[in-house]
């Protein structure tokens, strides 16, 4: 079975802070996507990686895939409100696309 | 160009009642996926279906299924509803098993 290990679950910052949230696995993906899922909407796409080590910049948003394929970083700088959402990681592993639990980031102005 | 588009956007039913939720992909992309999204559970994989076909299928049971036409859009159907059938039901959309792109879900409340 494939898991994939989003942390932390929540996080509450000031806007203007800096965020980190995690995806890890023990298992090796052939890409790994991140999105942004509003309340009651559907998950949006931000960034697909594919490449180990590949990093990927979307304004203030940082995406690295690990060396090995099994981890990825998203990283926020100088959060904004507009952030607040619900994170998500997935890996695609053979034809299946495997999501994280989730990051509720919440940024108070 | 046109994302993924689902209906109903909102469907409210009681237990042991059937539903059918509806889904067109972004033109050209002939996989369609479903997932299911309850409250505290992340978003689990129910169907995936492509050409046509039923290619693989969640831990869910047999009461949930669905079926691809051959202009790609889908529908999914539940059978005999229960109150933990209550989710937020997205439709996902991609060229072969490449990105997946997302509608905007379908919410079901199972009184």
């Amino acid at each position: 079975t494939q898991l994939l290990e989003q942390s932390p679950q929540f996080l509450s910052i000031q806007e203007g802070e800096n965020l980190t949230v995690y995806c890890n696995s023990s298992s090796v993906f052939s890409s790994l996507q991140w999105y942004r899922q509003e309340p009651g909407e559907g998950p949006v796409l931000l960034v697909t990686v594919v490449t180990g080590g590949e990093v990927k910049k979307l304004k203030r948003l940082t995406f690295q895939f690990g060396d090995a394929r099994k981890d990825s970083s998203l990283h926020i700088t100088a959060a904004q409100p507009g952030d607040t959402g619900l994170y998500l990681c997935a890996g695609a592993y053979g034809n299946k696309l495997v999501f994280g639990a989730g990051t509720i980031l919440r940024v108070k102005s | 160009e046109a994302g993924v588009t689902q209906s109903p956007t909102h469907l409210i039913k009681t237990r042991g009642q059937q539903v059918t939720l509806r889904c067109s992909p972004i033109s050209g992309h002939t996989s369609v996926y479903w997932y299911q999204q309850a409250l505290g559970l992340g978003l689990q994989f129910l169907l995936w279906y492509d050409e046509g076909e039923e290619r693989n299928r969640g831990n869910f049971p047999p009461r949930f299924s669905g079926r691809q036409f051959p202009n790609y859009s889908s529908e999914l159907n539940v059978n005999a509803l229960e109150l933990e059938d209550s989710a937020l039901y997205l439709c996902a959309s991609s060229l072969g098993t490449d990105t997946q792109y997302f509608g905007p879900g379908t919410r079901l409340t199972v009184l």
